[in-house]
């Protein structure tokens, strides 16, 4: 079946430094990628998503490439805040289905 | 934007006892929704589809007497774990959409943590 593999964290940055969150997956076809946030507290959040090979999802900074070569959708952000401290999910999903297979989490921690 | 509302958002409860979970869908109307369970430093799974008006549909090996799932109206879901165990302590979180209207946009409520002692 689909599943998501997700890097362990925590990921431990200092502020303004280089991220990247790796994700691969395993599906039949072509799914949509996607990464989640969860900020403390808070529910999931859509951070940004692609629904194609090489397309790529962009939002608040952060971006991500749909690699079907490598089956990858890496997360990645040039420079970190501290409010970006959060745990990031990726998630796959079949066209015209609403249900989501989701990777473990990954905790971003960013200090000053 | 559309909000889904969980609640409690934590819950204490005594072995053998029940507790009931709300996912509130606070500004469309959700024929469908989601509950999930995520044990820790493990992926959120799938537990099953609540749809409104009839029977929600469970995922393999999620046992349908143990948690169970109403979704009386268009805005609320509710997850009730009955005789609860130590092992059902876990993060339960629902999800929602609007629909193609939105895309099929998906919510998430903000999650509630079950703790069974």
């Amino acid at each position: 079946g689909d599943s998501v593999t997700q890097m362990e964290g925590p990921v431990t940055l200092s502020e303004e430094a280089f991220l990247t969150i790796n994700c691969t997956y395993t599906a039949t076809g072509y799914p949509s990628l996607f990464w989640y946030v969860q900020y403390p507290g808070e529910g999931l959040q859509l951070l940004l998503k692609a629904t194609k090979a090489d397309d790529k999802g962009s939002n608040k900074g952060f971006e991500a490439t749909y690699r079907k070569e490598t089956t990858s959708f890496h997360l990645e952000k040039g420079s970190v805040q501290v409010s970006d401290s959060a745990v990031y999910f990726c998630a796959l999903r079949h066209t015209g289905f609403q249900k989501l297979v989701f990777g473990t989490g990954t905790r971003l921690l960013v200090s000053p | 934007g559309a909000v889904v509302s969980q609640h409690p958002s934590r819950v204490i409860c005594k072995s053998g006892t029940s507790v009931k979970i709300e996912c509130r869908s606070l500004d469309f109307q959700a024929t469908t929704m989601f509950w999930y369970r995520q044990f820790p430093k493990q992926s959120l799974m799938l537990m099953a589809t609540s749809n409104e008006g009839s029977k929600a549909t469970y995922e393999q090996g999620v046992e349908k007497d143990k948690f169970l799932i109403n979704h009386a109206s268009l805005t609320l879901s509710t997850l009730t774990v009955t005789s609860a165990h130590p092992e059902d302590s876990s993060f339960y979180i629902c999800s929602a959409s609007p629909g193609q209207s939105s895309g099929n946009t998906i919510y998430f409520g903000e999650g509630s943590w079950l703790t069974v002692v």
